[in-house]
């Protein structure tokens, strides 16, 4: 079964520090998607991203973040200085969007720790 | 975006059915309901979705009213593998290209 694949599985930076969290999404998916998710709380969308621009970014999406396809299979996220908060698990997720159907697929994610 | 409300937590045994039921009292016309679940340190994984009736997988069943303001998710003799956590979505789709808001979901405990 295809699957969206996330590296590293962990990260640990230093607050102030660039961290990039690296996707593969599905091969023929359309639609590509940064959640996270605080320990113990909900999982928050961040950005979708379409047609290699980004279609919609949550208010936590600010100028520190970014997201980039920079060849036809990967999809990155990248925090510019990280701050102690941004410590969580990042989703990685795709969706092939051409159906009614809202089935995303999900990444194992990627646990950042901002120490 | 319609208002989701579960319960927080459940608990059952292997080989039980577990009902899980989610209010929505405010779904739109062009809802669909979803159903996700999410293991520990995993990413959420769609199990479900529908409009009204009733929707039957491998996996699970999802029962819809007329009225169309509840669902519930119904997993057929569960096991102890089935401990995770089960999130309600309600929202439009509009052919491509929809985030997903998650609420804070029903923890599932199964024990032998």
């Amino acid at each position: 079964e295809p699957e969206v694949t996330q590296t590293p599985s962990h990260q640990v930076t230093q607050m102030g520090q660039e961290v990039i969290l690296r996707c593969v999404p599905i091969s023929n998916h359309l639609y590509f998607y940064w959640y996270r998710q605080i320990l113990g709380q909900k999982v928050e969308f961040l950005v979708s991203f379409y047609n290699n621009e980004i279609s919609e970014k949550s208010e936590i999406f600010d100028d520190q973040f970014s997201v980039e396809r920079p060849d036809g299979s990967n999809f990155t996220l990248k925090i510019r200085s990280t701050k102690l908060e941004d410590s969580a698990m990042y989703f990685c997720a795709s969706m092939w969007g051409q159906t009614l159907n809202t089935e995303a697929f999900f990444g194992q994610g990627t646990r950042l720790t901002v120490v | 975006l319609a208002k989701t409300t579960q319960p927080i937590s459940m608990d059952s045994y292997e080989g039980q059915e577990v009902n899980i039921t989610c209010s929505h009292n405010n779904i739109a016309t062009n809802d669909y309901i979803t159903w996700y679940q999410q293991f520990p340190s995993q990413g959420p994984r769609f199990i479900i979705q529908g409009y009204k009736t009733k929707v039957t997988n491998e996996v699970a069943s999802l029962f819809i009213p007329a009225d169309r303001k509840s669902s519930t998710l119904s997993l057929p003799r569960v096991s102890l593998s089935d401990t995770a956590v089960y999130y309600c979505l309600v929202g439009p789709i509009t052919g491509g290209g929809n985030k997903l808001t998650f609420g804070t979901g029903t923890q599932l405990k199964v024990e032998l």
